[in-house]
């Protein structure tokens, strides 16, 4: 069983440059939510995607953006890579949004920017 | 912004021993859930509480949300090896957001 998938696991970035984490699930879930994971910080939202065709903003959205590409893929773009930006990236889906409903991770895309 | 507190945010215990961990709040949850890191992993959830007061239990831990629905413990008994990770608690405003603590960082040694 697949669950989540992200792609790829590690990533090196120079400051400046661009790249897009890709995430996919197969459990038929509505929603999707991209979360950046610091030391001490926790998980925080990025962006999330409740239904197919709807994004929208989370805590930490400066910097990033989304697009969710159907049902099952969802993506998070950079830009303009920060190193403020280097962290651990994960991606998750749920049935539905938030509401109690459990939220399947991915295993994360380990992302540093020099 | 709705804020979620971890206490401790490290721990290291000798296995069979008991350890209870805290996540606190100054704002009401509607639910709140219990998620199990492991390195290089996502977290995985281990319970969602909804009813204030609430005790959930899932084998050796057991899990309790306050009466007023702004804190949770989560007590651990007789800790094992397989118990090691960062243990994450999340908090949910009725559908409006979805906020994580900073974790506690569990090592049972062997």
């Amino acid at each position: 069983n697949a669950g989540v998938t992200q792609t790829p696991k590690f990533q090196v970035l120079k400051t400046g440059q661009s790249m897009t984490l890709q995430c996919a699930q197969d459990m038929n879930h509505n929603s999707m939510y991209w979360y950046r994971q610091d030391p001490g910080m926790g998980l925080r939202l990025i962006y999330y995607s409740a239904s197919e065709g709807t994004t929208d903003k989370g805590e930490v959205p400066n910097g990033y953006n989304v697009s969710r590409l159907n049902k099952r893929e969802f993506s998070l773009r950079l830009e303009s890579a920060a190193p403020s930006q280097t962290s651990v990236y994960f991606c998750a889906s749920s049935h539905d949004p938030f509401l109690n409903q459990p939220q399947h991770f991915g295993d994360g895309t380990r992302l540093s920017i020099l | 912004t709705q804020l979620l507190e971890q206490s401790p945010q490290f721990l290291s215990i000798q296995e069979g021993e008991n350890l209870t961990v805290y996540c606190n709040s100054s704002s009401v949850f509607s639910s709140l859930q219990w998620y199990r890191q492991e390195p290089g992993e996502g977290p995985v959830l281990l319970v969602t509480v909804v009813t204030g007061g609430e005790v959930k239990k899932l084998k050796r831990l057991t899990f309790q949300f306050g009466d007023a629905r702004k804190d949770s413990s989560l007590h651990i008994t007789a800790a094992q090896p397989g118990d090691t990770g960062l243990y994450l608690c999340a908090g949910e405003n009725y559908g409006q957001n979805f906020v994580f603590g900073p974790g506690t960082r569990l090592s049972v040694l062997p």
